[in-house]
C-alpha cells in the first residue's frame, strides 16, 4: 500500500476555504484516493474518492493532478463542526472497499470563529 | 444514507471477562471489517470478513478474539479474555463506511 504524507495539523477561520494536500509518490496504477473525517470519539466518516482530475461531492472536492502523486482535499467555506481528523488513503478497490484501510495520523484541522 | 449500526456503545467490563461487540452491516455489502483505536492513537485493521470467513487479519488479531456473522446480518467480534490493553474504540466498517464504534473499558 502506498505510504501517504499530510501535514499533522491545520488552522483556519469560519467561512474559509480549506486546502489539506497529501503527498503519494509511489501509489500504483490501480490505486484509489479516499478520504475520511473523524470526529473524536466517532467512527471514520467517508468524505470523498478519486482516481483522476476532480471529484466534487456535496461536502468536499478532490483535486488529483495527472502524475497522481498528490491529492488536495478541499473544503468549501468551513465552520466549527468542520473541526476534525482528515485521512487521506491510498490503495487498491476501495470504490468498495474489498480491502482493508491503513490509517496514518492524519490532519488536524482546528476551525477558529 | 444506509448506516453501520453498532451496539453496545459502551462496555465496561473486568480483565478476564468475555465481550462480544456487535454490528450490523449495510444489507447489500459483501465485506467487513474490524478495526480498533486506542485514545490517542491510530484506527488499526483487526479484520476483515468476506463470504462467511475470515479473508486477512493482523497481528493484534490473536486467538483471543473471534468474528463471526451468524445469522447473515449480525457481525460480531468477541474478546474471549479481556486486558487492560484491549481498552479501545471498536469499529466495525461495513465495505468503506463505518459504524459509530463501541467503546471498551477494561477495568
Amino acid at each position: 500500500l502506498a505510504k501517504t504524507t499530510q501535514p499533522i495539523s491545520m488552522d483556519s477561520y469560519e467561512g474559509q476555504e480549506v486546502n489539506i494536500t497529501c503527498s503519494h509518490n509511489n501509489i500504483a496504477t490501480n490505486d484509489y484516493i479516499t478520504w475520511y473525517q473523524q470526529f473524536p470519539s466517532q467512527g471514520p466518516r467517508f468524505i470523498i474518492q478519486g482516481y483522476k482530475t476532480k471529484v466534487t461531492n456535496e461536502v468536499a472536492s478532490l483535486f488529483i493532478p495527472a502524475d497522481r502523486k498528490s491529492s488536495t482535499l478541499s473544503l468549501p467555506r468551513v465552520s466549527l463542526s468542520d473541526t476534525a481528523v482528515y485521512y487521506c488513503l491510498v490503495g487498491p478497490n476501495y470504490g468498495g472497499a474489498t480491502n482493508k484501510l491503513i490509517f496514518g495520523t492524519g490532519t488536524l484541522l482546528a476551525v477558529q470563529p | 444514507e444506509p448506516e453501520v449500526t453498532q451496539t453496545p456503545s459502551h462496555q465496561v467490563t473486568q480483565m478476564g471477562q468475555e465481550v462480544i461487540l456487535r454490528c450490523v452491516p449495510i444489507s447489500n455489502h459483501l465485506y467487513f471489517y474490524w478495526y480498533r483505536q486506542i485514545l490517542g492513537q491510530k484506527v488499526e485493521f483487526l479484520v476483515s470478513f468476506y463470504n462467511n470467513e475470515i479473508s486477512e487479519k493482523s497481528e493484534i488479531f490473536d486467538d483471543q478474539f473471534s468474528v463471526e456473522r451468524p445469522d447473515g446480518s449480525n457481525f460480531t467480534l468477541k474478546i474471549r479474555s479481556t486486558k487492560l490493553e484491549d481498552s479501545a474504540m471498536y469499529f466495525c466498517a461495513s465495505e468503506a463506511f463505518f459504524g459509530q464504534g463501541t467503546r471498551l473499558t477494561v477495568v
